[in-house]
Formats: C-alpha cells, structure tokens, sequence
C-alpha cells in the first residue's frame, strides 16, 4: 500500500522556472492539501481540495496554482519560481474527519 | 479562523525520563479533532496520537498520552520513559468535525517544538 507519494523527492530550479509537483494517493481520500514547511514556522497551508474538480485557496497561496482533475492527483504549480519559494513541501490526504497522511516532502531550491 | 500555538520552540529530556508538549488552541467551535504528528529527521509526517473533542477521556497510545482541557483549549502531549527515538520535531494540529463545508476541511498546524533526547 503506497498511501501518499510526491514525485519529484527534490528539486533545484532557478529563478523564473516552472515546474509542477505531483501528489498521489491510493486511498480513495476526498481531501487532499499542499503545505509548505519553513524553520520555525510549522507547516503552512497554500491551498486545498475538498474533491474532485475542487480546489480551495490556504494561508499562503500566491505564486502557485493547484488543480484536481483526478481524485487520487493533486498537483502543485510554480509559474514562475522566486527564492522566497525555497521549502520543503508536503502533500497530505485524508477522509471525512480522519487524520491525515502524508507524503514524504519535497525539498525545492530556487536560486 | 483557527489557531494553533506552541509555545516552546526547543525542549530536550535525559533518556528513560518523562517530558511534557505544550499546545493551545483557539476556535469558536465545539466539535474537532486535535492531533499531534512527530517528525524525525526522515522528515516523514508520523501521526502520534489524536484526541476528539467530545470524548472527556484523555487520550493514550503505548509511552504517549495527552492532557486535553477543552475549557481551557489546552491539549498537552506526554512522553514517558523518553527514548533515543523520539528525538524529532512535534506538532500540535486541529482540524474542525463538521461535513459538506469547504472552510471545515483544513488542519492547521502550531509551530513545532524540536525535542531532543539525550544518553
């Protein structure tokens, strides 16, 4: 059983760059989120979805996109990559009022 | 909107000791859940233990076992007889028990206290 799995593990893009980050779950979860993780400040949400076709905005949104054409795909997209973008990211998937599952991050360098 | 605090950045703890997390919480409702995830170096997100808020009982896996005052929005986690493998990061989260509303759907986290375990 995989759970959740981020492809790429990392990255290092230069500044303007685009990429996209994919996050898999095969556990039929109607949620899934985006996070990003930087020292000190826990993990913060960029954005979310509550299901297929679905997409939400989190805390920290701008400078990404997100689509949900799949219910077990959730991809993450940066249009045109800053330093400031420089985390770890992490997706998370869960079922109604359940904990969430995690994938094992992505350490993205922008330089 | 929902907020998570932890309040104490570091802690470390002699191995076979016992240490105690702090998190509070801020929210206007009355139904939800709250958690606490360890993270090793690995960096892997490990779901320690998950409390509901209408269960009075505290809740207790194996050396963890939280003191939860809803009134006070406190939700303390409890490591007994600390071992070299519990060194990692933890965090508090809360996530909202509500269906079919969007707004009722994130988990946010607290900030995180870096544990260390020491020989």
């Amino acid at each position: 059983n995989a759970g959740v799995t981020q492809t790429p593990k990392f990255r290092v893009l230069k500044t303007g760059q685009s990429m996209t980050l994919l996050c898999a779950q095969d556990m039929n979860h109607e949620y899934m989120y985006w996070y990003r993780q930087d020292p000190g400040m826990g993990l913060r949400l960029i954005h979310y979805s509550v299901g297929e076709g679905t997409t939400a905005k989190g805390e920290v949104p701008d400078g990404y996109n997100v689509s949900r054409l799949k219910k077990q795909n959730f991809l993450l997209g940066l249009e045109s990559a800053a330093p400031s973008q420089t985390s770890v990211y992490f997706c998370a998937s869960r079922t109604i009022n359940t904990e969430a599952f995690f994938g094992q991050g992505t350490r993205l360098t922008v330089v | 909107a929902q907020t998570v605090t932890q309040s104490q950045p570091e802690m470390s703890v002699q191995e076979a000791e016992t240490v105690t997390l702090s998190c509070t919480y801020d929210t206007s409702e009355s139904n939800y859940y709250l958690f606490w995830y360890k993270q090793p170096p690995s960096r892997q997100m490990i779901l320690v233990i998950r409390q509901e808020a209408y269960k009075q009982q505290n809740a207790t896996e194996n050396r963890f076992s939280v003191n939860f005052q809803k009134a006070a929005k406190s939700f303390s986690l409890k490591i007994s007889d600390s071992q070299l493998g519990d060194t990692a990061m933890y965090f508090c989260a809360f996530m909202k028990q509500r269906r079919g509303e969007t707004s009722g759907s994130r988990l946010t986290f607290g900030e995180g206290t870096q544990l260390t375990v020491n020989p």
